[in-house]
């Protein structure tokens, strides 16, 4: 049973354009959600993370979106640039357990010229 | 040498061979993980030690052997592998399993032939 649900898998954006990706989770005992990065040949870097007291998070060009009532979280890359080219994975995990995540299954996004 | 650090950072391998997979972290965390990253799939957590104790164990075939001789390295020993077995193999760490971000080595990019 996949705890996290990620959509889409992959997604192509014009650069200047914004990229959504969205994040369902099922258990209502989670309570931080970060979103990671990967570059081809490195390992997830974290990127911005959000608790449940807040509904936005926004960090430059990258804002998560929470909706605690639906259960469910996205990511907001606005301005996208070619280097946002990665693969990006939300995760969640429950207090006191805030090292130890549940991944989504990721979405490989590309920013065009 | 900073972060997370991991070799091999390639490794190919007969299904009757034995080898082992090394992460080293050179951030002063106190727990470590390794995870099987495939495609199209979430990352699967496969053991968490901390301060050098065993965890978590999610279920991982007795062919992949973990082994933390001291907090800031963790093994793999990789015996009888199979085919199925072929994935990334990432290494992280955190301050604790209670405590902290997950930082991410590069990975191990495994093939079994």
């Amino acid at each position: 049973q996949q705890q996290v649900k990620q959509s889409p898998q992959s997604l192509i954006v014009q650069k200047g354009g914004i990229s959504i990706i969205n994040c369902a989770y099922e258990n209502t005992a989670f309570d931080y959600f970060p979103w990671y990065q990967q570059f081809p040949g490195k390992g997830p870097a974290l990127l911005i993370a959000i608790r449940p007291d807040v509904s936005e998070k926004k960090e430059g060009r990258f804002t998560i979106s929470f909706n605690k009532s639906a259960k469910q979280f996205s990511l907001h890359i606005m301005d996208s640039q070619p280097g946002d080219s990665a693969t990006y994975f939300c995760a969640a995990s429950k207090s006191g357990t805030a090292s130890k995540l549940t991944f989504g299954t990721g979405t490989r996004l590309q920013v065009t010229l | 040498e900073t972060g997370v650090t991991q070799t091999p950072r390639h490794l190919v391998m007969g299904m009757t061979n034995k080898k082992s997979l090394k992460c080293e972290q050179h951030l002063g965390h106190n727990a470590m993980y390794w995870y099987k990253q495939s495609a199209k799939k979430p990352l699967e957590l496969m053991f968490v030690y901390n301060f050098k104790e065993q965890t978590e164990n999610n279920s991982v075939p007795s062919r992949f052997s973990p082994e933390c001789p001291n907090s800031s390295h963790l093994f793999l020993h990789l015996h009888t592998l199979q085919p199925e077995d072929s994935a990334l193999y990432l290494c992280a760490s955190a301050q604790t399993v209670t405590l902290g971000e997950q930082y991410f080595g590069p990975g191990t990019r495994l093939t079994v032939t």
